[in-house]
């Protein structure tokens, strides 16, 4: 197991276009999280799964955004719609979660999404 | 307010010179801190973790102030190799089973020769 792998790498869409983005966690691990980095930016969450379940959904995930992690392995997050504002990587972390601790908490390389 | 902030930076700083990096915190019950390191287009690595007590990690040293709610790491004897956005991150209040991180914007540190 090499660790968190994402798919693509890069991304150029046009604006209106809807985007698929594939997160593979490393292979134990229970949880995973999507987060968002613009530029000049940390990392923002976005949402994030226990297995199969997705627990919780930032704000900032509009209705244009889902997130599915259907067996508790991979993940993927679609974007409807693009708009020019959804331009920026895209970075998935998968953990190992239990007795309200986290190990191995690991970043994927990313996708980064151009909308034009 | 962001919940962690923390200088943009960039600091331009001599191979060889001590760097301090400072990041505070707005939320009093946020429970554990790191520091990451970001090279250019690449994804967050774990640098540290930060304890109340400080901890060392070769030459980097971090600390943690709760009343001050203030983070800090320095970086002695600076490397070429050091140059890059270090984040600032907190677990943000009392939900130990989200574990989510909170990051900051980042400092940019240059080394130069």
């Amino acid at each position: 197991d090499t660790g968190v792998s994402q798919n693509p790498r890069h991304k150029i869409t046009k604006r209106g276009q809807n985007v698929t983005f594939r997160c593979d966690p490393i292979s134990e691990h229970n949880r995973l999280y999507w987060y968002r980095q613009t530029l000049g930016q940390g990392p923002e969450f976005l949402t994030y799964f226990q297995n199969e379940a997705q627990l919780e959904k930032s704000r900032l995930l509009s209705d244009r955004f889902s997130a599915e992690r259907p067996k508790g392995s991979f993940s993927t997050l679609e974007i409807q719609r693009t708009e020019q504002g959804d331009s920026a990587m895209y970075l998935c972390a998968s953990s190992l979660a239990y007795g309200g601790r986290s190990y191995g908490y690991t970043f994927g390389s990313g996708t980064r999404l151009t909308v034009v | 307010r962001k919940e962690v902030e923390q200088d943009p930076g960039p600091f331009n700083v001599p191979e060889g010179a001590t760097v301090a990096f400072n990041c505070t915190y707005s939320n009093s019950a946020s429970q554990s801190f790191f520091w990451y390191r970001q090279d250019c287009r690449k994804e967050p690595k774990l640098l540290m973790s930060v304890y109340s007590s400080g901890n060392e990690d070769g030459r980097f040293t971090a600390q943690l102030n709760r009343a001050s709610q203030y983070i800090s790491l320095l970086i002695r004897d600076s490397k070429l190799s050091d140059s890059a956005t270090y984040l600032c991150v907190a677990i943000i209040g009392m939900d130990t089973g989200r574990r989510a991180l909170t990051f900051g914007s980042g400092t940019r540190l240059q080394v130069q020769p």
